[in-house]
């Protein structure tokens, strides 16, 4: 089965400091990834998702960037966060097989302050 | 129009009733559905998932599913206190492609 790595847990970041926020997985091969983001009273909101290496598409316009350096890592940056990226980040794959719906990371609680 | 509708709650229920919880979808084109639990503070995991028009019964979970009315309820029997968490309905067109959820019930259940 997959496994999908998040870290750190929680974060709390000052207004306009930069961020990176990894995302590894194990147990499947050339998987489709996604970050969402779940700010307080909000719904899940897709924010950039990879069919593969270098391969990104965005959501949402923003200051956030994601890259795909690897097949099995997704890494979400920014180089100035903002009082309104707080939120619940979380990354989910789905197998490069097919599968039946998402897996999700455990997810990094971000707080900018 | 917001693309997956579900009322936010709280839904309470006691200990050993049935909880529904109902979802509407506005894109026609939609083909897959999912249900995902999300306990406080911890990411959603996959309970649920529903393709064709009926129900799809799994232990104390049936999903139903009516693309004529895009609405889709999942239907929990002998709920549990361990069962209250919020619920995101999820749909999307197949494939890979990327899943839009909505905002999510809250169910509360009392012992």
């Amino acid at each position: 089965s997959q496994t999908i790595h998040q870290w750190p847990a929680t974060l709390v970041q000052p207004v306009g400091s930069p961020l990176s926020l990894e995302c590894t997985v194990e147990g499947t091969s050339n998987p489709n990834l996604y970050w969402y983001r779940q700010a307080a009273g909000r719904g899940l909101q897709l924010l950039f998702y990879s069919v593969g290496i270098g391969q990104i598409s965005s959501e949402v316009p923003q200051n956030l960037s994601a890259s795909r350096p690897q097949d099995r890592q997704f890494i979400l940056s920014s180089k100035k966060l903002l009082l309104s990226d707080s939120g619940f980040y979380l990354c989910a794959l789905i197998p490069g097989q097919g599968g039946n719906g998402y897996t999700f990371g455990s997810g990094t609680r971000l707080t900018v302050v | 129009q917001k693309e997956v509708e579900q009322n936010s709650g709280p839904l309470s229920v006691p200990e050993g009733a049935i909880a529904s919880l109902n979802c509407t979808y506005s894109d026609r084109g939609s083909q897959s559905f999912f249900w995902y639990r999300q306990y406080s503070g911890k990411s959603p995991e996959l309970i649920m998932s529903i393709y064709s028009n009926g129900d799809k019964e799994d232990g104390r979970f049936t999903a139903q599913l009516n693309k004529a009315s895009q609405y889709v309820s999942l239907l929990i029997r002998d709920s549990q206190p361990s069962d209250s968490a919020t619920y995101l309905c999820a749909v999307n067109k197949g494939g890979y492609s990327t899943l839009t959820f909505g905002k999510g019930t809250m169910l509360l259940v009392s012992p």
